[in-house]
């Protein structure tokens, strides 16, 4: 059982790449979750998906889109990488607990954009 | 605009101490909440969710809700070196939008 995964661990881009980030989760969660997280601001939500086939803005959308493949994968995508979008991206996914959300999150992809 | 607020510390306690941790935020409708721990370059763990008014101890740990004063604390019994790292409180006011403070850096010194 790997919980939730991620591709690649690090990455560097040239201002204007584009590339995807890959999640995945093995724990038959509906919902997954994609962050970011920038020195002193704790993590920012990007996208999220409540369910398969659906996807929604999160606090900071803009410059990203997401794809909900299946109930396993969830990709984030930067179609022109600025250096504004340098960070650590995770990915989570969460199961209904206790009458809660309870999030469970991947080991995290580091972005450099030159 | 949803806020979370924690102090960002650090707070240092010794060895075998109590750790008092907070978090604030500013919509009175909040549905859940959320203490996750994170590890200096690792990814955020959860330890702790809260869910109405009162205490929920968990081993060494103890969440507080006060809904009426809109603030959440952990504190931490017993406190160990290996308990140094960032905790961040999250807060969820839709089911499924989540919102983080910027985390409270503690130290435990031997």
């Amino acid at each position: 059982n790997a919980g939730v995964t991620q591709t690649p661990k690090f990455q560097v881009l040239k201002t204007g790449q584009s590339m995807t980030l890959q999640c995945a989760q093995d724990m038959n969660h509906n919902s997954m979750y994609w962050y970011r997280q920038d020195p002193g601001m704790g993590l920012r939500l990007i996208y999220y998906s409540a369910s398969e086939g659906t996807t929604d803005k999160g606090e900071v959308p803009n410059g990203y889109n997401v794809s909900r493949l299946n109930k396993r994968e969830f990709s984030l995508r930067l179609e022109s990488a600025a250096p504004s979008q340098t960070s650590v991206y995770f990915c989570a996914s969460s199961e209904i607990l206790d009458g809660g959300n309870e999030q469970f999150f991947g080991p995290g992809t580091r972005l450099t954009v030159l | 605009q949803k806020e979370v607020e924690q102090n960002s510390g650090p707070l240092s306690v010794p060895e075998g101490a109590i750790a008092s941790l907070n978090c604030t935020y500013s919509d009175r409708v909040s549905q859940s909440f959320f203490w996750y721990r994170q590890y200096s370059g690792k990814s955020p763990e959860l330890i702790m969710s809260i869910y109405s008014n009162g205490d929920k101890e968990d081993g060494r740990f103890t969440a507080q809700l006060n809904k009426a004063s809109q603030y959440v604390s952990l504190l931490i019994r017993d406190s160990q070196p290996s308990d140094s790292a960032t905790y961040l409180c999250a807060v969820t006011w839709d089911f499924n939008k989540f919102y983080f403070g910027s985390g409270t850096k503690l130290n435990v010194k031997p």
